[in-house]
């Protein structure tokens, strides 16, 4: 079983939906990172955050930490939100889920 | 700033070669952080410097795997000799302490024949 686990490993959505990627972890950490792996193969970081909320634009993060669980959200979905989104846990070091590929069509 | 700057970005080699991979972090940034991605076991942490220095290489596959912090501005992640299984895209990411947001190269592909 993996440290960080993240569901779905897929998903598709029609352009205008709401997304919800979830990330759960079993071990301690100090902090989560959301990032962005565009089909291209660069990696952006979207959030870190070690409780509570943060927004960007169109893009949600919460963070539990009491249920090991952080969740992405992405409202009004658009075909360029077209990435694989990671989430990784920062113990002593980061510990990457294994990421969700999401396709977003027009 | 231009960002953490990488080389090459894509490298053919044959089995036996030696393999150099660079990396120039963000101005600024004290920790660096190599990692390896690969279909089958995704993003993997091979070694991260904290000032240039060394702190948890657990990640290194094996001896054939090397790299160095001759500075602040430089990095090296070195495979000799290289073989096909490790073939993958190595990505070098800096932050600003251990605890801040990540920001990574765009990779250096590496194929192995």
């Amino acid at each position: 079983k993996n440290e960080v686990e993240q569901s779905p490993q897929n998903l598709t959505a029609q352009e205008g939906e709401f997304i919800t990627i979830n990330c759960s972890y079993s071990v301690g950490i100090s902090a989560l990172h959301w990032l962005q792996q565009h089909p291209g193969g660069g990696i952006v970081s979207l959030f870190m955050l070690s409780s509570g909320k943060k927004k960007h634009g169109r893009l949600i993060a919460t963070i539990n930490i009491q249920e090991k669980h952080s969740s992405l959200h992405i409202t009004a979905s658009h075909p360029r939100d077209s990435a694989v989104y990671i989430c990784a846990g920062l113990t002593d070091k980061l510990i990457f889920g294994t990421g969700t590929r999401l396709q977003v069509f027009p | 700033d231009a960002g953490v700057i990488q080389s090459p970005r894509h490298e053919v080699t044959e089995m036996g070669q030696e393999v150099t991979l660079r990396c120039k972090p963000i101005s600024g940034h004290n920790s660096l952080f190599w990692y390896r991605q690969t279909m089958m076991r995704g993003l993997e942490l091979l070694i991260y410097f904290n000032n240039n220095v060394p702190i948890d290489d657990s990640g290194m596959p094996e001896d054939r795997f090397s790299a160095k912090m001759p500075n602040a501005s430089f990095s090296t992640l070195k495979i000799q000799p290289s073989e096909p299984r490790d073939s993958a895209v190595y990505f070098c990411a800096s932050t600003r302490s251990i605890i801040g947001e990540l920001f990574f190269g765009e990779g250096s592909r590496l194929t192995v024949l």
